[in-house]
């Protein structure tokens, strides 16, 4: 069974840092495209990052680029995103999925996402 | 950026109702258009990839059709179960996959 959990969201002050990680089992991760999509609090889906099998593929939706960083340690099963310069415009569930098999890019498993509140 | 537009925002419907969502694109998206369902308090869950392929364990009461920027998802009649938010997502825009802002479907 496929299992996706997301860890190290909490609330973090403006303009800091804060690293996500998500934990991979019941496939084998180096062989999947892995992304990342966030939630605002009541509001709609918005894709975030995305990183190939090989990890040298590497997208970013708008609101994002230059600020987070996606990575993958296929050693460890583990899927990152390190997230700088955070707003209150971050604040969000943040969600791990699987890219599907052919590498089409739709998301075929999601794990139950980490919340990540920004706020002085 | 591809932008995708869902309507109607929220739907008012009955459970055995007919039910079209209905996303459009920005630009031609070719094929590349997933679905997929999100209930409160629950991750999302992939109903429909490529335009028109239900996702393994996805009842038949669902099916999409479209094609280039006009997509649609169909739920033939619908079970109490159904009453979800619905998700359009492209996914021919790489380095840049965007979702549409979602349907509600109500009671």
């Amino acid at each position: 069974e496929v299992q996706l959990v997301e860890s190290g969201g909490g609330l973090v002050q403006p303009g800091r840092s804060l690293r996500l990680s998500c934990a991979a089992s019941g496939f084998t991760f180096h062989n999947f495209g892995m992304h990342w999509v966030r939630q605002a609090p009541g509001k709609g889906l918005e894709w975030v990052s995305a990183i190939s099998p090989d990890g040298y593929g590497l997208g970013y939706g708008d609101s994002v680029k230059g600020r987070f960083t996606i990575s993958r340690d296929d050693a460890k099963n583990s899927l990152f995103l390190q997230m700088n310069r955070l707003t209150d415009e971050d604040t969000a569930f943040y969600y791990c999925g699987r890219e599907d098999e052919a590498a089409s890019g739709y998301i075929d498993n999601w794990g139950q996402g980490t919340l990540v509140t920004v706020s002085s | 950026e591809i932008v995708m537009t869902q309507s109607p925002g929220t739907l008012s419907v009955s459970p055995g109702d007919r039910v079209t969502l209905s996303c459009w694109a920005s630009q031609s998206v070719s094929g590349n258009l997933a679905w997929y369902q999100q209930k409160p308090g629950q991750a999302p869950r992939l109903l429909i990839y490529a335009t028109s392929t239900r996702a393994t364990g996805i009842p038949a009461r669902f099916s999409g059709s479209g094609s280039g920027t006009e997509f649609t998802l169909t739920i033939s009649s619908l079970q109490s179960e159904d009453f979800a938010f619905y998700y359009c997502q492209q996914y021919d825009g790489w380095p840049s996959y965007t979702f549409g802002q979602g349907t509600k479907l109500e009671i």
